[in-house]
């Protein structure tokens, strides 16, 4: 069983510009979930995806979108980037059977790091 | 809303003596609570979950937590720090829908 995977590992990129980042699910999780981690901050909630639909949405502007594939993998795309979205991205996959069960478990890749300059 | 707040940015222990990492939380109805920790360069991992159980959870290497209702708290603690212990440390509520809501961090200095 792999565990949750993201590429790229380190990004840069200029301000204006537009990024895609990956992540690769757990085995057998069917939800991907996606946070922003500022330096020293905690994780911020983006949105989640479950089977291939937006599935909830946090306080973020709609140049944050994303995708889930058949084989729940899922993309995070960022439109014209701007100076604060430097955050490191993480993803989460988990196991969803609605309705949803107190405390289900999300799973966390290691990040991508984001440089915008 | 639901949301927490870690009582402490910083926290410094020897080597062989109690954890505490402080985190009440704010719910409008019975929380789901978790703690994860995350070391440099790591994904996060999940320590212990709080499901409405058991008020004394017992997580992955010698963490627990216990659930205060009256207090609204979730204190991590662990009986002696080991340096492996060194991170950052995560309250986390389950918040509206499928989210997550996490804590601002605690960061765990471990010393000889």
């Amino acid at each position: 069983e792999t565990g949750v995977t993201q590429s790229p590992t380190h990004l840069i990129k200029t301000r204006g510009q537009q990024v895609t980042l990956r992540c690769s699910s757990q085995s057998g999780h069917n939800t991907v979930s996606w946070y922003q981690q500022a330096l020293g901050q905690g994780p911020q909630f983006i949105f989640q995806y479950y089977r291939e639909e937006e599935n909830g949405r946090g306080n973020f502007p709609p140049r944050f979108s994303g995708l889930q594939f058949p084989n729940y993998s899922s993309e995070l795309n960022v439109n014209a980037l701007e100076l604060d979205d430097s955050a490191l991205y993480l993803c989460a996959s988990s196991l969803l059977h609605p309705p949803i069960k107190r405390g289900y478990e999300q799973f966390f890749g290691p990040g991508t790091r984001l440089t915008v300059l | 809303a639901q949301s927490v707040t870690q009582l402490d940015s910083h926290v410094s222990v020897s080597e062989g003596t109690p954890v505490l990492l402080r985190c009440n939380y704010s719910s409008s109805y019975s929380p789901s609570l978790f703690w994860y920790v995350q070391h440099p360069n790591k994904g996060l991992q999940l320590l212990l979950k709080y499901t409405s159980a058991a008020t004394l959870v017992k997580g992955i290497n010698g963490f627990e937590a216990e659930f205060k209702k009256s207090e609204t708290s979730f204190h991590l603690t662990k009986p002696s720090a080991h340096m492996s212990d060194a991170a950052e440390y995560f309250c986390v509520v389950k918040g509206r829908g499928y989210a997550l809501n996490f804590g601002k961090g605690t960061s765990l200095l471990v010393t000889p």
